[in-house]
């Protein structure tokens, strides 16, 4: 199972809004609505930021949004601010009982 | 408060053996499908493999099948991940998580595995 394609960095000014695209294939993002997004910063676990596409757990902002067109999922991120610079992973059921991360994208906040 | 602690990790030898533990409170683990997901050194995650709540269902990554075997005892709340012939590549931080609404949702803080002669 190949890894989804996120672009390796991404970068905005603080009040701004980015967006972080993964890329992957009908038999994985296109073809099932349970991609999520992970928020890591350095030496921590992962945080889950969004799930089933677009839904967004208790206590993730608002800033945050997810969604989906054919094989390529977003992440956007509004209203940025500096402590959202930091390392960002999507990941997608792909069936079989197989999952698969995206290769991750760095946030700069300029 | 939920709480998954993983445990076990340490230096081994190539083609060695080690088997983590993944501690869990703060909520029914037997209701719970749990994942074990990996991050080798300043590389993305990986996912490595799932259990299904009673221990039933177990499945794997191609990168692992046949060499690791997932486990849990739902009476000791308690997720296992034997890992044998250990290759420089399975070098990672191991983390164990809670899966729930397709997604991981808690995170143990992880456990290094380093392999190396």
């Amino acid at each position: 199972q190949s890894a989804l394609t996120q672009p390796r960095s991404v970068s905005g000014s603080p009040g701004q809004s980015v967006t972080i695209s993964c890329t992957g294939t009908s038999s994985d993002v296109g073809g099932h609505n349970y991609v999520s997004w992970y928020q890591q910063h350095p030496g921590k676990a992962p945080k889950l930021m969004i799930y089933d596409v677009s839904k967004r757990p208790s206590g993730v902002p608002d800033r945050f949004s997810g969604s989906k067109s054919g094989n390529t999922a977003s992440l956007t991120i509004s209203g940025l601010r500096a402590e959202d610079e930091t390392d960002y992973y999507c990941c997608s059921y792909a069936g079989s009982y197989t999952w698969v991360f995206g290769g991750g994208t760095k946030l700069t906040v300029l | 408060e939920v709480q998954l602690v993983e445990s076990g990790g340490g230096l081994v030898q190539p083609g060695g053996s080690l088997r983590l533990s993944c501690a869990a409170s703060g909520f029914t683990f037997s209701n719970f499908a749990m994942h074990w997901v990996r991050q080798a050194p300043g590389k993305g995650l990986e996912y490595v493999s799932a259990i299904s709540t009673n221990g039933g269902g177990t499945y794997y990554a191609n990168s692992v099948k046949g060499r690791f075997t997932i486990s849990r005892d739902n009476s000791k709340n308690t997720l296992y991940l034997q890992m044998g012939s250990l290759r420089a590549e399975d070098m990672a931080v191991y983390y164990c998580a809670r899966y729930s609404d397709s997604s991981y949702g808690y995170w143990g803080q992880g456990t290094l595995v380093t392999v190396s002669s």
